[in-house]
């Protein structure tokens, strides 16, 4: 059983299309998360919604644009892709937003903007 | 504003050998403080975490204690295994912000 799981894995595009990435947790957790991973391994956080609910939204250009259609399921939608959107997008979860609680992590949707 | 500082690798070392990577921490409050490790093509995973000040987080041979005095939360193990190669994240989470602090990651390369 999965915890948190994203698809696609792997995306290649070109500039200026649009794509998603989905993600869903059956974790049961209230708070869910999108993350940006550049080739120097630095993690950025993206989003976060708690209870569907947009609580984080990291200046991030408003060509992303988050959707939860339900505590379970996060997805990230990305308009007019560029060469630097190239990354890789973590989804995370946590129980909510006490600073004890783990997140759990997705394996990762390599995106490869050409 | 919060922010978490780790050294940067990559750290080399060899099968049996003893590791330590820092971690040094500014928060306002009461944060909880966190290891997460990242295998090759895999997202991160908790390797421990401490939630207040003297806890010491352990799992899989690795230990970290919480020092509020020196704000670090420095991560060791006493003996390396070629299969710890990872990069490892220091990571502090504060009440009510629903957010975490990720420090750069530090890349660990164990040689057999």
């Amino acid at each position: 059983d999965t915890a948190v799981s994203q698809t696609p894995k792997y995306l290649v595009t070109q500039m200026g299309n649009d794509k998603s990435i989905k993600c869903e947790q059956n974790l049961g957790h209230d708070t869910m998360y999108w993350y940006k991973q550049d080739s120097k391994k630095f993690l950025k956080i993206m989003f976060s919604y708690n209870n569907k609910e947009l609580i984080i939204n990291e200046t991030v250009p408003n060509r992303f644009s988050p959707k939860s259609p339900d505590k379970a399921h996060l997805n990230l939608h990305i308009n007019s892709l560029e060469l630097g959107d190239s990354a890789v997008y973590f989804c995370a979860s946590s129980q909510g937003d006490s600073p004890g609680y783990e997140q759990y992590f997705g394996p990762g949707t390599r995106l490869t903007v050409t | 504003g919060n922010s978490v500082t780790q050294m940067e690798g990559p750290v080399t070392l060899s099968e049996e050998a003893f590791l330590t990577i820092n971690c040094t921490y500014t928060a306002t409050g009461y944060p909880s403080l966190f290891w997460y490790v990242q295998y090759p093509g895999e997202g991160l995973q908790l390797l421990l975490k401490a939630t207040k000040a003297d806890d010491k987080g352990s799992n899989k041979g690795f230990e970290a204690t919480y020092r509020k005095e020196t704000t670090s939360f420095h991560l060791e193990k006493g003996s390396v295994q070629v299969s710890d190669s990872a990069v490892y994240f220091c990571a502090l989470g504060t009440s009510g912000t629903y957010k975490y602090i990720f420090g750069t990651g530090t890349r660990l390369k164990v040689l057999a």
